[in-house]
């Protein structure tokens, strides 16, 4: 368990709709990662926040957003959703350090 | 562009031997690099990471080694066992707490 959670951990959703998934880090850590990975596709860096305020940003688009709330867990938001859109996505944390940690990930499914 | 490239999609070794994963980088400005196991339906687990100041770091069963001159690295498991069947990914950074660049992963798979 690496201690950091995510939820839900399955979502099956139609084209067009929005929806958010959620990530709890490892607790103290302040930075929050989120990452995608497609079928048979490594995984690709989407978004950084570091206590609450966005450090870089990847290969994320338009229509995804996050932030990190004040008790640093992140929201990924994911609108005007395309079938290209299915995928896992994770979420990982990490102090000021090189290893991240990751959590289970989120699958989703879009129709 | 893909920066860091593992081009073995898979890799099958008897268990008791060694395997050995390869990964490949094209960015010299990476500076930290990382190994995760994959199981599926699970998110990655961090295994084992070395610094571009070192060449060897070892942990156990495993080692890592960078070949900095060749941009080239690789993760030894030794011995080999039935639980070690996963896919496995290496990554780079540039600089602490930064995005992590990952390669597109090997299945290992141990024969018993």
């Amino acid at each position: 368990d690496s201690g950091v959670t995510q939820t839900p951990k399955h979502l099956i959703t139609a084209t067009g709709q929005r929806v958010t998934l959620r990530c709890s880090p490892r607790s103290g850590d302040l930075s929050v990662y989120w990452y995608q990975q497609s079928l048979d596709q490594g995984l690709q860096f989407l978004i950084q926040y570091y206590n609450g305020e966005e450090r870089a940003k990847g290969n994320i688009l338009e229509r995804f957003s996050a932030q990190q709330f004040p008790d640093l867990h992140s929201e990924l938001n994911l609108s005007s959703l395309e079938l290209g859109d299915s995928a896992l996505y994770f979420c990982a944390s990490s102090a000021y350090s090189y290893e991240q940690y990751f959590g289970p990930g989120t699958r989703l499914t879009v129709t | 562009d893909q920066q860091v490239k593992q081009n073995s999609p898979s890799l099958s070794v008897q268990e008791g031997r060694i395997s050995i994963l390869n990964c490949d980088y094209t960015n010299s400005m990476f500076d930290y690099f990382l190994w995760y196991k994959k199981y599926p339906a699970e998110g990655p687990t961090f295994l084992i990471s070395i610094s571009s100041i070192k060449d060897k770091n070892e942990d156990g069963r495993f080692t890592v080694f960078l070949n900095k001159s060749a941009k080239h690295l690789s993760l030894h498991i030794v011995p080999s066992q039935p639980g070690d069947s996963a896919v496995y990914f290496c990554a780079a950074s540039v600089g602490g707490a930064q995005k992590l660049v990952f390669g597109q992963g090997t299945r290992l798979t141990i024969n018993p």
